[in-house]
Parts: structure tokens; C-alpha cells; sequence
């Protein structure tokens, strides 16, 4: 079984201060690890991906994510807000068995204030 | 490269009446989903297709929805009847592979009346 906690549903920052996007799993097996980002009446694009490999990955758009197993944790961070950054984020966890299932957190949305 | 096509974007229908959502994925991608997102939560797996068979089903209402994927290209989600709390966006996606990427497409807003 697998999960992924979200545990902000709102985050506000004013742009150029940094952005914190927490999330946390819980995976019965060895996990893949992804953030999406959804604008307004658009489909669901990928930010970043972890699959084993480097602990800490970039992504578009200047986030970047840490993947850190002692914590179950993969916070979504980027140095400086942008308004073009305002939109909902989702957390997911696909379990590495035969279905690719992914598991979506239940979302963050960022608010960018000028 | 097209990204994944779903048509129609909008959909309103009342209550009991049937509607159906088509999914064109990307060209070459053999598996395929759909996901329901209601309102204020993360989208939620409804069926995977591999080519032409079913993958995963396990989390469809199947009294009143059903998908196909009759040629292993394009798919189609029906719901037969609808009710109030189907109210949602229905999100198609593909990968390549079981192990890759997914791909969403814009998906279709669904209000049920």
C-alpha cells in the first residue's frame, strides 16, 4: 500500500521569497516520487522525478525536490517565487510493482502575492 | 509532438442521463488512464488500460461506469447513469510503459445537475 500527505492544503508567499511545498509518503515498496503542477483549466504538467538515483532533483522552472528516506519525506522548494508559479501542486507516489500505480496527495495551493 | 487529446473539455448533463469522454494518448504510448478529480482533491485512478486490455479496474464504479480501448489506440469512459457526486474533471493519461511517465491531458469537466 502507498500514500502521500500533502501537509499544507495553502501556501502563501510574496514573490522572490522562497517557496516550501511539504510532503510526506508511505510506500511498501522501493518508491518513484513525483511533483506535478496543475494551472487553472490545464492538464497536469511534471515538474520533477525521483527514481533512485541522486537524492536531491531539479526540476522546471528552478524547484527542486530532496528525497530523504530517514524522514519519508520529498519537500518541493524553489529559491524565489515567481506570479507565473501560482497554482496547485500535487505529490505522488508510484510504487515500483507491476501496475505503476500513482497515488496523489491531496494537493497544495500556492498563492503568489506581488 | 501532440501531447494527450480529451474531448469534450466541458460537459453539463442532470442527473441519470449518460454521457461518454473520449482520449486520443500520445502516439506509441500503450498504456493509458483515467483519473477522476473532484473538486479540492488529487486525482484518483479509475482504470489502466495496457494496449487493449485492462490493467487495473479495481477503484471503477462499474454499476454505472464503464471504459474501452477497443483498438489499443484511443479510449472511451462512459458513465450510465450519472449522479450528482460524479461532479468532477476525468483525466486520460499514457506512458510509453508501465515504467515511465505519465502524460495528462486537459481533461473534461463534468457537472451533473
Amino acid at each position: 500500500a502507498q500514500s502521500v500527505t500533502q501537509l499544507d492544503s495553502h501556501v502563501s508567499v510574496s514573490e522572490g521569497t522562497p517557496v516550501l511545498l511539504r510532503c510526506n509518503y508511505s510506500s511498501s515498496y522501493s518508491p518513484s516520487l513525483f511533483w506535478y503542477v496543475q494551472h487553472p483549466n490545464k492538464g497536469l504538467q511534471l515538474l520533477l522525478k525521483y527514481t533512485s538515483a541522486a537524492t536531491l532533483v531539479k526540476g522546471i522552472n528552478g524547484f527542486e525536490a530532496e528525497f530523504k528516506k530517514s524522514e519519508t519525506s520529498f519537500h518541493l522548494t524553489k529559491p524565489s517565487a515567481h506570479m507565473s508559479d501560482a497554482a496547485e501542486y500535487f505529490c505522488v507516489v508510484r510504487g515500483n510493482n507491476a501496475g505503476n500505480m500513482l497515488t496523489f496527495g491531496g494537493g497544495t495551493r500556492l498563492m503568489v502575492k506581488p | 509532438e501532440a501531447g494527450v487529446a480529451q474531448s469534450p473539455r466541458y460537459k453539463i448533463i442532470e442527473k441519470r442521463q449518460s454521457v461518454a469522454f473520449w482520449c486520443n494518448p500520445i502516439s506509441g504510448h500503450a498504456t493509458l488512464y483515467w483519473y477522476q478529480q473532484i473538486l479540492g482533491q488529487g486525482p484518483k485512478l479509475l482504470i489502466q488500460f495496457q494496449n487493449n486490455g485492462v490493467v487495473d479496474d479495481s477503484q471503477l464504479p462499474k454499476d454505472r461506469f464503464s471504459a474501452e480501448r477497443l483498438k489499443g489506440v484511443d479510449s472511451t469512459l462512459k458513465i450510465q447513469p450519472a449522479k450528482l457526486e460524479d461532479s468532477a474533471v476525468y483525466l486520460c493519461a499514457s506512458t510509453k510503459g508501465g515504467g515511465d511517465t505519465q502524460y495528462f491531458g486537459p481533461g473534461t469537466r463534468l457537472t451533473v445537475l
